[in-house]
Formats: structure tokens, C-alpha cells, sequence
């Protein structure tokens, strides 16, 4: 059974440009969540994706935006990238519940803005 | 608001000892819990061990526990007969009952010496 699984791995960007970020759930799970982990810090939640809509979202600007699609995989978007969008990118994936000990974090996408 | 807090940027231990790594947390909301993740160099946040604000006894799983004082509102986490397999970044995160937005602490690093 597959877990959570992340596409690219790594990517680098050039700043203003957009990107996209990708996530396939455990299976069996319904919900996609994306969180940011800058370096040296803990992630930090974006939003939650749920029946294809966002259900809650963290404190991170418009630019940053997403998508769930009919098999409950997932996308984040970053439009406009800054230096400071430079991190590792994280899906954690689970069953429609609250934030619980279900959720599964994929390896991540660690994104470098130059 | 919830805050977690990670005193201890990086811990040294010999392999089969045992070393506690520290957690404070503050928060308003009477229901709660408290989470345990290691992170490998691979990026992966790999759920250990939980506790529930409500639970009267400190948890378990394998060679971890959770030493939670309420009143100090603190949850250390403790792993027993450390391996070289230990070592990584760990990370507690608590969550409000009924939220989908967890906080995570900065971070403790683990460096477990044969």
C-alpha cells in the first residue's frame, strides 16, 4: 500500500515565477493538508482540501492556492514566488477527520526560489 | 492562540541510553492534544506518540513515552535504549479538539552516538 506520495522531490525556481506542487493521499484517505517548513523551523499549516474544496486555510497569502481533484489528490500552487517561498513543502493526508494521529505526511518537495 | 516551544535546538546521546526531549505548550482551550513526529534527513514527518488533554495516564508506544504534566503544560517526550536509527529531527505539535490546524515547536535535533 502506498503512503503519501510527493511530486517533484526537488525543485528550484527563479523568483516571480508560479509553481506546482503535487500530492497523491494514502489510500483510503479523502483529505489532502499542505503545510510549509521553512528551514529550521516546524511546518506550518496552508490550507485543507476536502471534497475537492478548501475547508480551513493558515495564515498564507492568495498566491498561495490549491486544487483537489475527483481522486482526492491534490495540487498547491505559488504564484509570484518569493525568495522567502523558499522551503520544504509537505502533504499529509487522512480521512476526513480533525487534525488526529490519521494523518500521514508524504517526503515533501523541497522548493529553492533564486 | 496555541504555542509550542522547543528549548533545546540539538541533544547528544550515547547509543542504549535513554534522553528526554523537552516540550512546553500554551494554549486556552480545555480539549486538546499533544503529538510526537520524527523527521528523518528523507523530510518525512513520521507520526510516535499522543496525548489527550483528558487522558489520566501518560502514553506509550514502544521505546517512547510522553511524560505530560498538565499543570506545567508540558509534554516531554522520552525515548528509552537509544538506537543510531534515532537520530533525526523531533518535532511536538499540538492540536485544539475539533480543529484541523495542529502548531508545531521549531524542532529538536537528535544525534545518537554508537
Amino acid at each position: 500500500d502506498a503512503g503519501v506520495t510527493q511530486s517533484p522531490t526537488h525543485l528550484i525556481k527563479t523568483r516571480g515565477q508560479q509553481v506546482t506542487l503535487r500530492c497523491s493521499p494514502k489510500s483510503g484517505h479523502d483529505t489532502v493538508s499542505w503545510y510549509q517548513q521553512a528551514l529550521g523551523q516546524g511546518p506550518q499549516f496552508i490550507f485543507q482540501y476536502y471534497e475537492e474544496e478548501e475547508r480551513q486555510r493558515g495564515n498564507f497569502p492568495d498566491r498561495f492556492s490549491g486544487h483537489q481533484f475527483p481522486n482526492y489528490s491534490s495540487e498547491l500552487n505559488v504564484n509570484a514566488l518569493l525568495l522567502g517561498d523558499s522551503a520544504l513543502y509537505l502533504c499529509a493526508s487522512s480521512s476526513g477527520t480533525y487534525f488526529s494521529t490519521e494523518a500521514f505526511f508524504g517526503q515533501g518537495t523541497r522548493l529553492t526560489v533564486v | 492562540a496555541q504555542k509550542i516551544t522547543q528549548t533545546q535546538p540539538g541533544m547528544f546521546v550515547q547509543e542504549k541510553e535513554a534522553v528526554t526531549l523537552d516540550c512546553t505548550y500554551d494554549t486556552s482551550d480545555p480539549s486538546y492534544g499533544l503529538f510526537w513526529y520524527k523527521q528523518p534527513s528523507s523530510g518525512e514527518m513520521i507520526f510516535l506518540i499522543y496525548q489527550g488533554s483528558y487522558d489520566q495516564q501518560n502514553a506509550t508506544e514502544g521505546r517512547y513515552s510522553l511524560n505530560f504534566q498538565k499543570a506545567r503544560k508540558s509534554a516531554n517526550l522520552v525515548i528509552s535504549a537509544s538506537q543510531l536509527g534515532d537520530s533525526a529531527m523531533y518535532f511536538c505539535a499540538m492540536s485544539p479538539g475539533g480543529s484541523y490546524i495542529p502548531t508545531f515547536g521549531r524542532g529538536t535535533s537528535l544525534i545518537v552516538h554508537p
